[in-house]
């Protein structure tokens, strides 16, 4: 069974530039999560979907991050314009309910010049 | 004050020792706990889940007090491919089922 995977793996761009990242989670899992991790911090919430509905956005930073699941299946994240602070690790996790054991993939890498 | 907080370490153990980490956590709500470990630049994988009861699989064991907000994670006969990061990581429940609070991690070296 393929497990959590993301798109790009590693990014760099200009502060100012657009990235979009790409989750796809494991196949029927309804419940789909973004996290980071910046530099020398801990890994932090940044949103829930169950399907393509928010259930909670409380961690996302400000406006100028757009998480997006479309049809429920993977799920987007845009950050635009990107600044220095926002390089960092983002990960992605699914489940199959909401719970505290979750699947994540390996993480795409943004740096932000 | 950190809502999760772990003793960074760095931990350096040889093989075969027993190894403890400790954990604290600020928000008495919280619902369910969990350990989870992280190898150098992969992602986070669910070691256990902490029980009230405690609960053990296999080398590893992990406690939990509620009334200290205290978790805690023993490694019996370390083995080289334990060198990893441990997270201990804490769900607050109710209308935050699906956001998870993490510590910083403590990471643990184990040498032959």
């Amino acid at each position: 069974e393929a497990g959590v995977t993301q798109f790009p793996s590693h990014s760099v761009i200009e502060k100012g530039q657009t990235v979009t990242l790409r989750c796809d989670p494991i196949s029927g899992h309804d419940n789909l999560y973004w996290y980071r991790r910046v530099m020398g911090k801990e890994i932090k919430f940044l949103l829930h979907f169950v399907k393509e509905s928010k259930q909670d956005e409380s961690g996302m930073p400000n406006n100028r991050f757009l998480a997006e699941r479309t049809g429920g299946t993977y799920s987007t994240l845009k950050v635009q314009p990107a600044e220095l602070e926002d390089s960092g690790v983002y990960f992605c996790a699914s489940s199959p309910r909401p719970s505290g054991e979750l699947f994540f993939g390996e993480g795409s890498r943004l740096t932000v010049l | 004050r950190k809502e999760v907080e772990q003793d960074p370490g760095p931990f350096n153990v040889p093989e075969g020792a027993t190894v403890a980490f400790n954990c604290t956590y600020s928000n008495s709500a919280s619902q369910s706990f969990f350990w989870y470990r992280q190898d150098c630049r992969k992602e986070p994988k669910l070691l256990m889940s902490v029980y009230s009861s405690g609960n053990e699989d296999g080398r590893f064991t992990a406690q939990l007090n509620r009334a200290s907000q205290y978790i805690s994670l023993l490694i019996r006969d370390s083995k080289l491919s334990d060198s990893a990061t441990y997270l201990c990581v804490v769900n607050a429940g109710g209308t935050s089922y699906g956001k998870l609070t993490f510590g910083q991690g403590t990471i643990l070296t184990v040498h032959p």
